[in-house]
C-alpha cells in the first residue's frame, strides 16, 4: 500500500514568511508525529498527535511553530515569521504503535 | 542531553566485509532500541529492534547486540554491498517520540 507522502519535496523561502507543510499518513494508521533533522544531525522531535486525544507539542522549539491534524488522517505543520535557523529536513512518520514508525521521505526548507 | 549516542560519525568499509556500528545510550530504564536506515533524500526505514530482555537478535544479514552493563548496543552488517550505504541511527523510544542518536554514515567502496 501506499506510504507517508509529505508535501512539498522543497520549500525555499524568504526570511519572515509563513509556510505550511503537509503530511499524508498511511490510512489506518493513529499515530502521527513531527520531527526536524537539520544537516548531519539526529532526528528532533516536534510533535506526536494520537487519535482524538490533545497533541503532545513539548518538542515546538518556539511559538511561531504550530501543528494541527484534520480528521485524524492528513497534518499540516505551520512555521510562522520562518527564520533561518529553521532551515532543515521535516520529517513526518506514522505508525500503529510508538515502536514501528513509517516515515515519509520529507520536505527540505530551506529560508533565505 | 541525549539519551543515546552513536561512537563514529562515519564508518567506510569494503563491499564483502562485515560492518559494526556502535551506540550508547545513558537512559538504563529504557526497555526497547531501534535501529533506523536512511538513504539520501530519504526518510529513516526501520531495521531492526530489540528489547531490554534481549542480548541479541538477528535478522537478514543484520544483527544487533544489547550490553546492558555497560549500555552499549551495536548492529552488525555481514556482508556489506553497496546497497548498504547510508546513515544508521540508532533510537530510543521515550514518552512519546523516539529520541534519535546523530547517525553513522556508513560507506561502502566495490
Amino acid at each position: 500500500g501506499a506510504g507517508v507522502s509529505q508535501s512539498p519535496s522543497n520549500k525555499v523561502t524568504e526570511k519572515g514568511k509563513d509556510v505550511e507543510l503537509r503530511c499524508d499518513p498511511i490510512s489506518g494508521h493513529t499515530a502521527l508525529y513531527w520531527y526536524r533533522q537539520s544537516l548531519g544531525q539526529g532526528l528532533e522531535f516536534l510533535i506526536y498527535f494520537q487519535g482524538n486525544s490533545a497533541p503532545d507539542k513539548s518538542g515546538l522549539p518556539s511559538d511561531r511553530f504550530s501543528a494541527e491534524r484534520t480528521g485524524g488522517s492528513v497534518s499540516t505543520l505551520t512555521i510562522q515569521r520562518t527564520q533561518q535557523e529553521d532551515s532543515a529536513v521535516y520529517l513526518c512518520a506514522s505508525s500503529l504503535d510508538l515502536h514501528e514508525q513509517y516515515f515519509g521521505p520529507g520536505t527540505r526548507l530551506t529560508v533565505t | 542531553g541525549e539519551n543515546v549516542g552513536l561512537h563514529l560519525p562515519t564508518l567506510s568499509v569494503q563491499e564483502g566485509d562485515n560492518s559494526i556500528i556502535n551506540c550508547a545510550y545513558s537512559n538504563s530504564a529504557s526497555d526497547y532500541f531501534i535501529w533506523y536506515k536512511q538513504e539520501s533524500g530519504k526518510g529513516p526505514q526501520f531495521i531492526i529492534d530489540i528489547r531490554s530482555n534481549m542480548d541479541k537478535r538477528q535478522g537478514q544479514r543484520v544483527t544487533v547486540l544489547l550490553n546492558k552493563t555497560v549500555k552499549h548496543l551495536s548492529l552488525q552488517i555481514a556482508a556489506t554491498q553497496p546497497g548498504d550505504s547510508a546513515v544508521y541511527f540508532c533510537a530510543d523510544p521515550a514518552g512519546t517520540a523516539l529520541i534519535f542518536g546523530k547517525g553513522t554514515t556508513l560507506s561502502v567502496s566495490s
